[in-house]
């Protein structure tokens, strides 16, 4: 199994741009989530969803969309990039049930700059 | 509101010592605790996850113990390699959404020769 992929590792946009984070995984999880790691700061959940069909809200939504058409990707649309949103950004996944009691693995991370 | 809290910030030690990273966490209702490892530029791996019964949980050299009562973790690393070096980041689960994952701000080792 790849476990969680992500992809771009690096992106470097300018501000008003927009983009997509690409997230899959392969093993049938439910559960799928994206965080933002900054300097000083713990992770900090961006959306999830619990299964293809339905997303939610996490802590800092704003600036950001998703949608999760099939169980394996989870795909992350910067609307207008902004300086702010310069981050690592993390896709996890865990089976449901409830997440948590269940082990999230995470993606390798995309490092994003925002001129 | 949610918080944890991880200490010390950063640490150096000498490669085979023992050290012991810590973690105190104000998470209402709690579920459980983990550790993870995260190496420069990867993702966080999972180490231990300790539910409120659990005062001891081992994965090799890494040994987490917690007191659900004084709402305190450790993580102990024994015979420190090189390899751990890394960020580890504490992390306390609430019961009852599927969301209430609270993250500590991580403690930074270095292993040195």
């Amino acid at each position: 199994n790849a476990g969680v992929t992500q992809t771009p590792k690096f992106q470097v946009l300018k501000t008003g741009q927009s983009m997509t984070l690409q997230c899959a995984q392969d093993m049938n999880h439910e559960y799928m989530s994206w965080y933002r790691q900054d300097p000083g700061m713990g992770l900090r959940l961006i959306h999830y969803s619990v299964g293809a069909g339905i997303t939610d809200q996490g802590e800092v939504p704003n600036g950001y969309n998703v949608s999760r058409s099939t169980t394996e990707d989870f795909p992350l649309r910067l609307l207008s990039a902004a300086p702010s949103q310069t981050s690592v950004y993390f896709c996890a996944s865990s089976y449901w049930g409830h997440v948590s009691y269940n082990e999230q693995f995470f993606g390798p991370g995309t490092r994003l700059t925002v001129l | 509101k949610n918080q944890v809290e991880q200490s010390p910030q950063s640490l150096i030690i000498l490669e085979g010592k023992n050290c012991t990273l810590q973690c105190n966490y104000t998470v209402s209702p709690f579920s459980n605790l983990r550790w993870y490892k995260q190496d420069t530029g990867r993702g966080p791996v999972s180490l231990t996850i300790m539910t409120f019964s659990e005062n001891t949980k081992s994965n090799g050299r890494y040994t987490a113990t917690l007191d659900a009562d004084t709402k305190q973790s450790s993580l102990h690393i024994t015979a420190s390699q090189l390899s751990d070096s890394a960020s580890y980041i504490c992390v306390v689960s609430a019961s009852g959404t599927a969301s209430k994952l609270t993250f500590g701000t991580g403690t930074r080792l270095q292993v040195t020769l």
